[in-house]
């Protein structure tokens, strides 16, 4: 049973241009959360999909969007992309329904860097 | 805006010595606290899930404690092995059984052979 495949590993863009970050989550699980961790920070949470729809969001600007398929798996999008935007952005999935006391899954996470 | 506060940062212990760590959350609001394991390069590893005040769990060598009224918990790890030398998260959970994990800094344990 695969866990949460989160691609590409590593990314490299710059400023100004927009990204595409994929995760497929663990078997089963229906909800996706996706944090952005920053160099001596723990990890912040972005937002979380669940049926399709953006169910929380943290404290994140417009220009971080995304999404929810069918099948479960989500995508993170950034546009307009800052240097300030370069971290590396983790991807968790979590049984249906309720996430707090769920245990949640995480990906090895996406690296962006933004020159 | 939430804090959740990890001590000490980092920590460098030698083989076979017991450690422990903290982790301060709101007592307001509590819904779960979330421990988790880091090693370089891999996924964050769920440890434990506590949800009860006095709520303790072990696995293995590691185990926790929760107090949501005084709002902080212990992480225990007994007789350190390098194979433990991780970045170790706690999240606070508060609100709604959906609530999003708000994460500490972590703490960075290296332990030496």
């Amino acid at each position: 049973d695969a866990g949460v495949t989160q691609s590409p590993t590593h990314l490299i863009k710059t400023r100004g241009q927009q990204v595409t970050l994929r995760c497929s989550p663990k078997s089963g699980h229906d909800t996706v959360s996706w944090y952005q961790q920053a160099l001596g920070q723990g990890p912040q949470f972005i937002f979380q999909y669940y049926e399709e729809e953006e169910r929380q969001r943290g404290n994140f600007p417009d220009r971080f969007s995304g999404h929810q398929f069918p099948n479960y798996s989500s995508e993170l999008n950034v546009n307009a992309l800052l240097l300030g935007d370069s971290a590396l952005y983790l991807c968790a999935s979590s049984l249906p329904g309720g996430v707090a006391k769920n245990i949640q899954y995480f990906g090895a996470g996406t690296r962006l860097s933004v020159l | 805006i939430l804090n959740v506060e990890q001590s000490p940062q980092s920590l460098h212990v030698q083989e076979g010595d017991s450690t422990n760590f903290t982790c301060s959350f709101p007592s307001s609001n509590f819904y779960a606290l979330h421990w988790y394991r880091w090693e370089t390069a891999k996924s964050p590893e769920a440890l434990f899930v506590m949800t009860l005040n006095g709520d303790e769990k072990k696995k293995g060598r590691i185990s926790a404690t929760l107090n949501t009224k005084e709002g902080y918990s212990y992480l225990y790890i007994k007789g350190s092995q390098p194979e433990d030398s991780a970045t170790y998260l706690c999240a606070f959970s508060g609100g709604t059984s959906y609530g999003k994990l708000t994460f500490g800094q972590g703490t960075i344990l290296t332990v030496h052979p």
